[in-house]
């Protein structure tokens, strides 16, 4: 199935730094989603985004729906140790439910305290 | 908040061993999905189940079937274990587009 290209690969930051990481597609979707996931635990759903240019935010987490729907940013502000992690982006191509969801292939986050 | 619930978190399997891996979602929703993950190769889906009984292949089925006899159960079955299916097993159920997923099956074939 196609992937989606989320980038970087790999983030190395120290604490306290703001973070910024996104997702592109050559293909439009309806749905963005954000998930986190922690070592040997199953991922967790962190923002969903369904409208084009949408902005949502959860704590300290931003992300927005991009104009085109080909690609989704993700922020993190104020970084701390408790952010390490996967981080991985979701499309959606159809606005029904029945539908697969495509992954990027993550976003590895250290901080540094 | 929705609860998706994987059976077991480590599994060690024999080669040729028929194995079952199950999930449990509390939330009535209809679709449920199978995926597994490998490092470098990120989610792929295995299969999908849109509603009881049925079932539609995701995009690297071989080797696998699955099960819905319940609304709140989908279960992945290998029917015959080989080593390259040893990996970490996700189960997924959806609403309003998103996916929640189990905490995994870190599955081992020896």
């Amino acid at each position: 199935g196609q992937q989606l290209n989320q980038s970087p690969q790999s983030m190395f930051i120290q604490e306290g730094e703001d973070v910024s990481m996104n997702c592109t597609s050559s293909s439009i979707f309806n749905t963005w989603l954000w998930y986190k996931q922690d070592p040997g635990e199953g991922p967790v759903l962190l923002i969903a985004l369904y409208k084009a240019g949408e902005l949502t935010s959860n704590g300290r987490l931003t992300a927005q729906f991009g104009i085109t729907r080909k690609d989704s940013f993700l922020n993190i502000s104020a970084s701390i140790p408790s952010d390490v992690g996967i981080y991985f982006c979701a499309g959606q191509r159809s606005g029904g439910s029945n539908y697969k969801l495509t992954f990027g292939k993550g976003t590895l986050l250290t901080v540094n305290p | 908040d929705v609860k998706v619930t994987q059976s077991s978190r480590y599994l060690v399997k024999r080669t040729g061993e028929k194995v079952f891996l199950e999930c449990v979602q509390d939330m009535d929703h209809e679709n449920m999905f199978w995926y597994r993950q490998d490092p470098g190769l990120g989610l792929r889906l295995i299969y999908f189940s849109y509603d009881v009984k049925m079932k539609e292949k995701g995009d690297i089925p071989e080797g696998y079937s699955v099960s819905r006899e319940k609304k709140e159960r989908f279960s992945l079955i290998l029917e015959s274990a080989s080593t390259n299916q040893t990996s970490m097993y996700l189960c997924a159920s959806q609403f309003g587009g998103a996916l929640h997923f189990g905490n995994g099956t870190r599955l081992t074939v020896t």
